[in-house]
């Protein structure tokens, strides 16, 4: 069965830090690949995905994220954290062939210290 | 363009009540999902539609729960006997269900609050 892993359940960092969040999925197959983002109060969205093509993905906010197939890993990163980027985030997979339903993580949860 | 809306926005039941959750996706979004969003657990899959037909319920937890959606439109997950486990936050995305990647995206309601007292 399909599953993502989402290694880090809290993480807290410091304005100006760096951010990577790690993401894990198995499934041998070819797959999309989703970073959603929930702020506080708000409504999940999406942040970037990977369609196919350029394993390296930009989303919005200055977020990124690297597709790479050899390790089934799709870590999403941003080079200096803000004070609103503090939401939860998960990491998404589904499969092309099939029912085409969606994995989810069981998410991060982000705080970033002012 | 109007979002996905989902209501009630909360709903208090008493253990073993009938309840029925509903979620309206955007205009000509074919594909419909629900999840459930327990504390820790992230977001459980629990059944998609493609037009009116299921192909996929298998995150059904159980034969208490069902889900309707007609005219290719609305949609309603009912939920019998209610049991204390049942609380979470049941969430509706839809997408435009075609090939291609803009229509693999999912977009999401607010979410139905669901506590079983």
């Amino acid at each position: 069965a399909q599953s993502v892993s989402q290694h880090n359940h809290h993480v807290i960092l410091s304005e100006a830090a760096s951010l990577e969040l790690g993401c894990n999925y198995s499934y041998g197959g070819t797959v999309n690949l989703f970073w959603y983002v929930q702020y506080p109060g708000q409504h999940l969205q999406l942040l970037l995905k990977y369609f196919s093509g350029d394993p390296l993905v930009k989303g919005i906010k200055g977020f990124e994220a690297e597709f790479i197939k050899s390790k089934f890993s799709f870590n999403l990163r941003k080079p200096s954290v803000q004070w609103s980027d503090t939401a939860e985030y998960f990491c998404a997979v589904r499969s092309v062939s099939g029912t085409y339903k969606y994995i989810f993580g069981t998410g991060t949860r982000l705080k970033v210290l002012a | 363009g109007a979002g996905v809306s989902q209501s009630p926005s909360n709903k208090v039941t008493e253990k073993g009540k009938d309840v029925e959750l509903r979620c309206d996706p955007i205009s000509g979004h074919t594909a419909l999902y629900w999840y459930r969003q327990s504390l820790g657990q992230g977001l459980e899959f629990l059944i998609y539609f493609q037009g009116n037909s299921a192909p996929d319920k298998s995150g059904l937890p159980s034969d208490r729960f069902s889900a309707e959606r007609t005219g290719g439109s609305v949609s309603t997950l009912t939920i019998q006997r209610t049991q204390q486990e049942d609380s979470a936050v049941y969430l509706c995305a839809s997408s435009l269900g075609q090939p291609g990647s803009l229509g693999i995206e999912q977009f999401f309601g607010p979410g139905t609050r669901l506590t079983v007292l």
